[in-house]
């Protein structure tokens, strides 16, 4: 089973507008983590969330977490070009904290 | 800034050949992990590795692949019998470990793509 599934799959948007992707995932986690991917590159960091935050902001950047729901959302608000990229939230189950379990992504494009 | 290196960045091989990946995590991280990421699709755990040894590995990760730090700084991924399924971008990551260190990010190097044919 699917740990982390992201929606959309993929989302267009104009700069300047603001992009929300979402992040389902089906366990009792420890945290949730936000990674961006350029076209070929490596996996870059964004921002992690803990299971007992609600909501965390660093620059641009919003993450909230329910866990009732099991639900993150990831808010770039003010897009830029240079945010076209792929968005992958990544859980870091309870009891285990080691791994990362990478949801499918969300491919952000912004024009300009 | 410290960071995770790799190589080779590309390597392609015939079916049945062995490969090893390279990797030089961050100098003061304690757990290493190798994920993969076959083209349009999810980044995929493959193992983690702690104090010299596997501290958890996935189903994908058979008995043809193995994993090593031969030294304090390498940690390698050793494709024992390439197959064409084994084409992907292969991603090392580490992570620290103590006070100051241990935030949970994960640090990811550029990759290696493997081609197999």
């Amino acid at each position: 089973s699917q740990q982390g599934e992201e929606d959309p799959q993929a989302l267009s948007i104009q700069e300047g507008e603001n992009a929300t992707m979402n992040c389902s995932y089906k366990t009792s986690i420890n945290n949730l983590q936000w990674y961006r991917q350029n076209s070929g590159r490596g996996l870059v960091h964004l921002i992690l969330i803990r299971s007992n935050e609600r909501e965390k902001h660093s620059g641009r950047l919003r993450v909230t977490l329910d866990t009732s729901k099991k639900s993150s959302s990831l808010l770039i608000t003010a897009s830029r070009a240079a945010d076209t990229a792929s968005y992958f939230c990544a859980t870091a189950l309870s009891g285990g904290y080691n791994k990362l379990i990478f949801g499918a992504g969300t491919r952000l494009a912004v024009h300009p | 800034e410290p960071e995770v290196t790799q190589t080779p960045s590309h390597q392609v091989t015939q079916m049945g050949q062995e490969v090893i990946l390279r990797c030089v995590p961050i100098s003061n991280h304690l757990y290493f992990y190798w994920y993969r990421q076959i083209l349009g699709q999810k980044v995929e755990f493959l193992v983690s590795f702690y104090n010299n040894e596997i501290s958890e590995k996935s189903e994908i990760f058979d008995d043809q692949f193995s994993v090593e730090r031969p030294d304090g700084s390498n940690f390698t991924l050793k494709i024992r019998s390439t197959k064409l399924e084994d084409s992907a971008m292969y991603f090392c990551a580490s992570r620290g470990s103590g006070a100051g260190t241990n935030t949970g990010e994960l640090f990811f190097g550029e990759g290696s793509r493997l081609t197999v044919l």
